[in-house]
Protein backbone atom coordinates (compact mmCIF):
# COMPACT_ATOMS: atom_id res chain seq x y z
CA UNK A 1 0.00 0.00 0.00
CA UNK A 2 1.66 3.41 -0.96
CA UNK A 3 1.72 5.37 1.98
CA UNK A 4 3.20 8.35 -0.28
CA UNK A 5 1.38 9.39 -3.81
CA UNK A 6 1.46 11.70 -6.86
CA UNK A 7 -1.33 11.02 -8.52
CA UNK A 8 -0.21 13.10 -11.37
CA UNK A 9 2.30 11.35 -13.35
CA UNK A 10 2.60 14.18 -15.90
CA UNK A 11 2.69 18.07 -16.16
CA UNK A 12 2.82 20.60 -18.92
CA UNK A 13 3.16 24.03 -17.87
CA UNK A 14 4.19 26.93 -20.38
CA UNK A 15 7.58 29.08 -19.63
CA UNK A 16 6.91 31.92 -16.99
CA UNK A 17 3.76 30.48 -15.16
CA UNK A 18 3.23 28.97 -12.64
CA UNK A 19 3.98 24.64 -11.54
CA UNK A 20 2.11 23.37 -9.05
CA UNK A 21 3.50 19.60 -7.95
CA UNK A 22 1.16 18.34 -5.37
CA UNK A 23 1.72 14.74 -3.30
CA UNK A 24 -0.72 13.07 -0.52
CA UNK A 25 0.41 11.04 2.07
CA UNK A 26 -1.20 8.19 4.52
CA UNK A 27 0.69 7.62 7.15
CA UNK A 28 0.18 9.85 10.10
CA UNK A 29 3.32 9.65 11.84
CA UNK A 30 5.62 11.51 8.88
CA UNK A 31 6.61 14.65 10.15
CA UNK A 32 9.09 15.59 7.39
CA UNK A 33 8.12 16.36 3.84
CA UNK A 34 11.10 16.89 0.81
CA UNK A 35 10.88 17.19 -2.38
CA UNK A 36 14.00 15.79 -5.19
CA UNK A 37 14.32 16.68 -8.16
CA UNK A 38 15.65 14.31 -11.05
CA UNK A 39 17.07 14.35 -14.60
CA UNK A 40 17.68 11.36 -16.74
CA UNK A 41 20.70 9.39 -16.17
CA UNK A 42 21.21 11.32 -12.97
CA UNK A 43 20.32 10.59 -9.32
CA UNK A 44 17.72 12.59 -7.40
CA UNK A 45 18.99 15.60 -5.82
CA UNK A 46 17.15 17.64 -3.13
CA UNK A 47 15.32 20.16 -3.50
CA UNK A 48 13.15 21.50 -0.68
CA UNK A 49 11.92 20.54 2.58
CA UNK A 50 9.37 21.07 5.04
CA UNK A 51 8.95 19.84 8.76
CA UNK A 52 5.55 19.22 10.25
CA UNK A 53 5.25 21.86 12.69
CA UNK A 54 5.38 24.65 9.55
CA UNK A 55 2.87 24.96 7.01
CA UNK A 56 5.07 26.78 4.20
CA UNK A 57 8.59 26.75 3.14
CA UNK A 58 10.18 28.96 0.68
CA UNK A 59 13.47 28.87 -0.86
CA UNK A 60 13.86 31.40 -4.10
CA UNK A 61 11.33 30.03 -6.80
CA UNK A 62 10.38 27.12 -5.01
CA UNK A 63 7.71 26.84 -2.16
CA UNK A 64 6.29 23.87 -0.13
CA UNK A 65 2.84 24.12 1.18
CA UNK A 66 2.27 21.45 3.78
CA UNK A 67 -1.61 21.03 4.87
CA UNK A 68 -1.66 18.13 7.42
CA UNK A 69 -5.18 17.89 8.10
CA UNK A 70 -5.59 16.74 4.88
CA UNK A 71 -2.26 15.21 4.49
CA UNK A 72 -1.18 16.93 1.63
CA UNK A 73 1.43 18.67 0.42
CA UNK A 74 2.16 20.73 -2.76
CA UNK A 75 5.51 22.13 -4.37
CA UNK A 76 5.46 25.69 -6.09
CA UNK A 77 7.87 26.89 -8.92
CA UNK A 78 7.01 30.64 -9.91
CA UNK A 79 8.32 31.67 -12.21
CA UNK A 80 8.94 28.02 -14.30
CA UNK A 81 11.98 27.62 -16.41
CA UNK A 82 12.39 24.80 -19.33
CA UNK A 83 15.65 24.16 -17.06
CA UNK A 84 12.74 22.79 -14.59
CA UNK A 85 12.06 20.53 -16.69
CA UNK A 86 12.13 17.07 -14.48
CA UNK A 87 10.76 14.43 -12.49
CA UNK A 88 9.68 15.34 -8.93
CA UNK A 89 9.79 13.10 -6.10
CA UNK A 90 8.16 13.53 -2.68
CA UNK A 91 8.95 11.97 0.06
CA UNK A 92 7.88 11.67 3.89
CA UNK A 93 9.89 11.11 6.79
CA UNK A 94 8.88 9.98 10.54
CA UNK A 95 12.22 8.26 11.55
CA UNK A 96 14.82 9.84 13.63
CA UNK A 97 17.03 7.75 11.48
CA UNK A 98 15.69 9.65 7.79
CA UNK A 99 14.33 6.68 6.12
CA UNK A 100 12.49 8.03 3.37
CA UNK A 101 9.09 6.72 1.83
CA UNK A 102 9.06 7.98 -2.08
CA UNK A 103 6.13 9.11 -4.43
CA UNK A 104 5.98 8.05 -7.70
CA UNK A 105 6.97 10.79 -9.26
CA UNK A 106 5.44 13.51 -11.46
CA UNK A 107 7.61 14.34 -14.61
CA UNK A 108 7.23 18.38 -15.22
CA UNK A 109 7.45 19.58 -18.81
CA UNK A 110 8.24 23.62 -19.16
CA UNK A 111 7.81 25.04 -22.48
CA UNK A 112 9.36 27.54 -23.72
CA UNK B 1 33.31 18.41 -2.80
CA UNK B 2 32.81 15.03 -4.18
CA UNK B 3 29.63 13.78 -3.61
CA UNK B 4 28.30 9.69 -3.17
CA UNK B 5 29.72 8.23 -6.14
CA UNK B 6 28.74 4.56 -7.86
CA UNK B 7 30.62 1.99 -9.44
CA UNK B 8 30.31 0.89 -12.25
CA UNK B 9 27.43 2.99 -14.36
CA UNK B 10 26.18 0.85 -16.55
CA UNK B 11 26.74 -3.32 -16.15
CA UNK B 12 25.20 -5.69 -18.34
CA UNK B 13 25.53 -9.53 -17.67
CA UNK B 14 24.15 -12.77 -18.22
CA UNK B 15 20.90 -14.69 -15.92
CA UNK B 16 22.97 -16.34 -12.97
CA UNK B 17 26.31 -14.29 -12.85
CA UNK B 18 27.28 -12.88 -9.58
CA UNK B 19 26.53 -8.70 -9.66
CA UNK B 20 28.40 -6.60 -7.29
CA UNK B 21 27.44 -2.72 -7.14
CA UNK B 22 29.94 0.03 -5.48
CA UNK B 23 28.87 3.19 -3.76
CA UNK B 24 31.13 5.55 -1.65
CA UNK B 25 29.17 8.29 0.18
CA UNK B 26 29.76 11.53 1.12
CA UNK B 27 32.51 11.86 3.60
CA UNK B 28 31.36 12.37 6.75
CA UNK B 29 27.92 10.98 6.26
CA UNK B 30 26.97 7.99 8.64
CA UNK B 31 23.79 6.72 6.97
CA UNK B 32 23.65 5.33 3.70
CA UNK B 33 20.37 3.65 2.03
CA UNK B 34 20.41 1.70 -1.24
CA UNK B 35 17.70 2.19 -3.56
CA UNK B 36 16.21 -0.18 -6.36
CA UNK B 37 14.23 2.21 -9.27
CA UNK B 38 11.95 0.45 -12.05
CA UNK B 39 8.93 1.70 -13.78
CA UNK B 40 6.54 -0.62 -11.84
CA UNK B 41 7.48 0.25 -8.10
CA UNK B 42 9.55 3.33 -8.72
CA UNK B 43 11.92 4.54 -5.81
CA UNK B 44 11.92 1.95 -3.47
CA UNK B 45 14.38 1.42 -0.32
CA UNK B 46 16.26 -2.08 -0.31
CA UNK B 47 18.46 -1.49 2.82
CA UNK B 48 19.93 1.52 5.50
CA UNK B 49 23.02 1.62 7.07
CA UNK B 50 23.55 3.90 10.24
CA UNK B 51 27.11 4.15 11.11
CA UNK B 52 28.34 1.17 8.53
CA UNK B 53 25.62 -1.20 10.94
CA UNK B 54 22.60 -2.17 8.67
CA UNK B 55 19.43 -1.25 10.27
CA UNK B 56 16.92 -1.97 8.34
CA UNK B 57 17.03 -4.61 5.40
CA UNK B 58 13.78 -5.28 5.38
CA UNK B 59 13.18 -4.03 1.84
CA UNK B 60 15.95 -6.57 0.43
CA UNK B 61 13.59 -8.62 -1.97
CA UNK B 62 15.28 -12.08 -1.56
CA UNK B 63 18.45 -14.15 -0.29
CA UNK B 64 20.01 -14.11 -3.73
CA UNK B 65 20.25 -10.02 -2.50
CA UNK B 66 23.20 -9.08 0.41
CA UNK B 67 24.99 -5.49 1.61
CA UNK B 68 28.06 -4.85 3.30
CA UNK B 69 29.32 -1.71 4.50
CA UNK B 70 32.63 -2.52 5.66
CA UNK B 71 33.73 0.92 6.82
CA UNK B 72 32.75 4.54 6.94
CA UNK B 73 33.76 4.99 3.17
CA UNK B 74 32.36 2.08 0.98
CA UNK B 75 29.50 -0.23 0.72
CA UNK B 76 28.94 -2.53 -1.49
CA UNK B 77 25.51 -4.29 -3.08
CA UNK B 78 25.99 -8.12 -4.81
CA UNK B 79 23.04 -10.15 -6.38
CA UNK B 80 24.61 -13.73 -6.83
CA UNK B 81 22.55 -15.61 -8.77
CA UNK B 82 21.16 -12.36 -10.74
CA UNK B 83 18.27 -12.96 -12.88
CA UNK B 84 16.39 -10.75 -15.56
CA UNK B 85 13.50 -9.48 -13.22
CA UNK B 86 16.76 -7.85 -11.38
CA UNK B 87 17.41 -5.32 -14.35
CA UNK B 88 16.71 -1.94 -12.88
CA UNK B 89 18.49 0.87 -11.95
CA UNK B 90 20.31 1.22 -8.32
CA UNK B 91 20.88 4.01 -6.36
CA UNK B 92 23.28 4.81 -3.37
CA UNK B 93 22.34 7.88 -0.68
CA UNK B 94 24.04 9.12 2.03
CA UNK B 95 23.36 11.97 4.61
CA UNK B 96 23.83 12.59 8.43
CA UNK B 97 22.04 10.99 10.50
CA UNK B 98 18.98 12.88 12.16
CA UNK B 99 15.47 13.69 10.91
CA UNK B 100 14.95 16.19 8.06
CA UNK B 101 18.70 15.67 6.72
CA UNK B 102 18.47 15.46 3.31
CA UNK B 103 19.92 12.08 1.60
CA UNK B 104 22.10 12.81 -1.26
CA UNK B 105 22.21 10.32 -4.38
CA UNK B 106 24.62 9.36 -6.50
CA UNK B 107 24.09 8.95 -10.07
CA UNK B 108 23.27 5.33 -10.06
CA UNK B 109 24.15 2.12 -12.04
CA UNK B 110 21.99 0.61 -14.51
CA UNK B 111 21.79 -2.73 -14.74
CA UNK B 112 20.56 -5.55 -17.12
CA UNK B 113 20.41 -8.56 -16.30
CA UNK B 114 19.60 -10.94 -19.99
Amino acid sequence: DQQVKQNSPSLSVQEGRISILNCDYTNSMFDYFLWYKKYPAEGPTFLISISSIKDKNEDGRFTVFLNKSAKHLSLHIVPSQPGDSAVYFCAASGDAGNMLTFGGGTRLMVKP
Amino acid sequence: DAGVIQSPRHEVTEMGQEVTLRCKPISGHNSLFWYRQTMMRGLELLIYFNNNVPIDDSGMPEDRFSAKMPNASFSTLKIQPSEPRDSAVYFCASSFTGLGQPQHFGDGTRLSIL
